[in-house]
């Protein structure tokens, strides 16, 4: 079946601008992750959403981020008034349930802030 | 919070030979420790996991040990071949969280033909 996918896969834009990444997590998988990696460095936790439920926003490191999820769909993660230290790759990843335990990671997307 | 450690940052071993990576984690409360490898340009995989009920799983040529009392797992992978080049990441679930992980820094394993 279809993995998780995300779009763009390479971002390209100015310091200040608003770019909005998206995330299509595998059918039926309620639970989705947002996280960051800056280059050579490991997987850093952003976001956490799972059903209907609140959504565990403790990794946003500044109010510039935001993501929202519609039930069990889509993802899209907003970063505002972009700097280049948000330049990295964002990968977005699914699991069946909250207590299931293997992610399934998108092949992520490359931002670059110039 | 959960704080992981890795080492080493970069290994390169010859074709057949063993490669192990080590990790360590601050937090009594985790029980859960998967490894992840990236290819280059691509997605991180699962490769094996382990709770902390156990001390050593294996699975194939990779196998995982866990030393609970000293808060460390450690990744085995025996005859190693091209195509395990790879970072590889270890992870360990923050406060005994079913759904929080925070990950190591990763190992860049090079295996030389």
């Amino acid at each position: 079946g279809a993995g998780v996918s995300q779009s763009p896969s390479n971002k390209v834009t100015e310091k200040g601008k608003d770019v909005e990444l998206r995330c299509d997590p595998i059918s039926g998988h309620t639970a989705l992750y947002w996280y960051r990696q800056r280059l050579g460095q490991g997987l850093e936790f952003l976001i956490y959403f799972q059903g209907n439920s609140a959504p565990d926003k403790s990794g946003l490191p500044s109010d510039r981020f935001s993501a929202e999820r519609t039930g069990e769909s889509v993802s899209t993660l907003t970063i505002q008034r972009t700097q280049q230290e948000d330049s990295a790759v964002y990968l977005c990843a699914s699991k069946r349930t909250s207590g299931a335990e293997t992610q399934y990671f998108g092949p992520g997307t490359r931002l670059l802030v110039l | 919070g959960e704080n992981v450690e890795q080492h080493p940052s970069t290994l390169s071993v010859q074709e057949g030979d063993s490669a192990v990576i080590k990790c360590t984690y601050s937090d009594s409360a985790s029980n859960y420790f998967p490894w992840y490898k990236q290819e280059l340009g691509k997605r991180p995989q699962l490769i094996i996991d382990i709770r902390s009920n156990v001390g050593e799983k294996k699975d194939q040529r990779i196998a995982v040990t866990l030393n609970k009392t000293a808060k460390h797992f450690s990744l085995h992978i025996t005859e190693t071949q091209p195509e395990d080049s790879a970072v590889y990441f270890c992870a360990a679930n923050s406060g005994g969280s079913n759904y929080k992980l925070t990950f190591g820094k990763g190992t860049l394993l090079t295996v030389n033909p």
